[in-house]
C-alpha cells in the first residue's frame, strides 16, 4: 500500500536557527507533494504544493525564502524552515499523491522553538 | 472563496451511540470530498473519499454522502466504539486542483 514517511519526528531548535524535514513516499509515485502546517489548535494551513516538472506554488503568507522546498524525484521531498521563531512551531505534514489522486500523509515533523 | 466548514468542534459520546459530524463545503464545479481521521500522535489517515456527486462512500462502518444540492458531506456511524476516539477532518479537492482544503476538525471522544 501507499506509505509516507517523515523525519525527523520531532526537533527542538533555538530561535533563529533552521530545521530541515524530509518526506519519503513508498509504494507509489509522488507526483504531487503538499506541505501543511498543523497549528496547536489542530487546523491545517497549506504551505505549498509541489508537482514534478512544475513550479512550486506557495500559499499566501508562505514564501520560498522562508520555506524552501525540494522535490527532486517521485519518491522524495524536503522542506526547510529557515530562521524559525515561536510562530513557526507546529506539526509539519507532508501529503503525497500521484496524478491528482488521494493525498497520503506522513506522521509529521514537529517543530518546537525555544 | 473555497472553504470547508465543520461547525462541531467537539462531540462526546458513549459506546454504541450514533455519530453524526456535520460538514459543508463551498466551491465551484464538482470537487472531490474526503474524510480523514487523525489519532493522537499520528498523521491524518484517509477514511473515505467520494468523487462523484450524489454517491456515498463508506469505510469501517463510517459513511458519508456527497450531496451536491446542499453542498454537504456529513459523516455518520451507527454504533461508535472507544477506538473511534480521534479528530475527524472533512476535506475537499476542488475540480482540477491537487491540494486539499481542510475543515477545522471535530474531536470525537467515546467513553466505554
Amino acid at each position: 500500500g501507499a506509505l509516507v514517511y517523515q523525519y525527523p519526528r520531532r526537533t527542538i531548535c533555538k530561535s533563529g536557527t533552521s530545521m530541515r524535514m524530509e518526506c519519503q513516499a513508498v509504494g507509489f509515485q509522488a507526483t504531487s507533494v503538499a506541505w501543511y502546517r498543523q497549528s496547536p489548535q489542530k487546523t491545517f494551513e497549506l504551505i505549498a504544493l509541489s508537482t514534478v516538472n512544475s513550479a512550486i506554488k506557495y500559499e499566501q503568507n508562505f514564501t520560498q525564502e522562508k520555506f524552501p522546498i525540494s522535490h527532486p524525484n517521485l519518491s522524495f521531498s524536503s522542506m526547510t524552515v529557515l530562521n524559525a521563531y515561536l510562530e513557526d512551531r507546529g506539526l509539519y505534514l507532508c501529503g503525497a499523491g500521484s496524478s491528482g489522486n488521494t493525498l497520503y500523509f506522513g506522521e509529521g515533523s514537529r517543530l518546537i522553538v525555544v | 472563496g473555497d472553504s470547508v466548514i465543520q461547525m462541531q468542534g467537539q462531540v462526546t459520546l458513549s459506546e454504541n451511540d450514533f455519530l453524526f459530524i456535520n460538514c459543508t463545503y463551498s466551491t465551484t464545479g464538482y470537487p472531490t470530498l474526503f474524510w480523514y481521521v487523525q489519532y493522537s500522535g499520528e498523521g491524518p489517515q484517509l477514511l473515505l473519499q467520494v468523487t462523484t456527486a450524489n454517491n456515498k462512500g463508506s469505510s469501517r462502518g463510517f459513511e458519508a454522502t456527497y450531496d451536491k444540492g446542499t453542498t454537504s458531506f456529513h459523516l455518520q456511524k451507527t454504533s461508535v466504539q472507544e477506538i473511534d476516539s480521534a479528530v475527524y477532518y472533512c476535506a475537499m479537492r476542488r475540480e482540477g486542483g491537487r491540494a486539499l482544503i481542510f475543515g477545522t476538525g471535530t474531536t470525537v471522544s467515546v467513553s466505554p
